[in-house]
């Protein structure tokens, strides 16, 4: 498969703690992109991170890129019980057109 | 700006019947997709389209039907529902394809789907 990878697929913190998620991926990408699910909604775009690009922030979140390792993380930091949903990486391969490709996510839960 | 609309939001169905589900965006975007959700799997594409008029296979396109006639609708069709189709459907549309370009998909809020 060429779609993301991620890991862990679930992580319980307590609130206050920082949240890591880890993405990898198979083949060259030009950007990738982090989404987030509440329970029972659609996927929100939270931050694109472009090939030439190794650190990006928006606000409490954090992603790296490294392309040599194939590799992405995002971190939230200093998490609220309003964090708790789904994370999903994604990208778009080249032999792949021009689809967007998700992982199966990381199930974050942050504890009040 | 109501971003990307899909009706209905649940839908019970017996297995061999059919049913199609509407996509609405009010963005202009160009490209649509069809994504169903299974625990454990992620999303998986099904169908996408690069604009009016086209259609294309995702990863998981059997059993389904897609139609895009008009530049702001994506239908899914189901032409004779299977157990395995149980599942929550996303429709997504982007300006661009995503590759090339450095653009962000926009989802709707889903469809939950259950064929008894």
């Amino acid at each position: 498969s060429q779609q993301g990878e991620e890991d862990p697929q679930a992580l319980s913190i307590q609130e206050g703690e920082n949240a890591t998620m880890n993405c990898s991926y198979k083949t060259s990408i030009n950007n990738l992109q982090w989404y987030r699910q509440n329970s029972g909604r659609g996927l929100v775009h939270l931050i694109l991170i472009r090939s030439n690009e190794r650190e990006k922030h928006s606000g409490r979140l954090r992603v790296t890129l490294d392309t040599s390792k194939k590799s992405s993380s995002l971190l939230i930091t200093a998490s609220r019980a309003a964090d708790t949903a789904s994370y999903f990486c994604a990208t778009a391969f080249y032999n792949q057109g021009g689809k967007l490709i998700f992982g199966q996510g990381t199930e974050l839960s942050v504890k009040p | 700006n109501a971003g990307v609309t899909q009706t209905p939001k649940f839908r019970v169905l017996k297995t061999g019947q059919s049913m199609t589900l509407l996509c609405a965006q009010d963005m202009n975007h160009e490209y649509m997709y069809w994504y169903r959700q299974d625990p454990g799997m992620g999303l998986r594409l099904i169908h996408y389209s690069v604009g009016e008029g086209t259609t294309a296979k995702g990863e998981v396109p059997d059993g389904y039907n897609v139609s895009r006639l008009k530049k702001q609708n994506f239908l899914l069709g189901l032409e004779s529902a299977a157990p395995s189709q149980t599942s929550v459907y996303f429709c997504a549309s982007s300006s661009t394809g995503f590759f090339y370009m450095n653009t962000e998909a926009f989802f709707g809020q889903g469809t939950r789907l259950t064929v008894v």
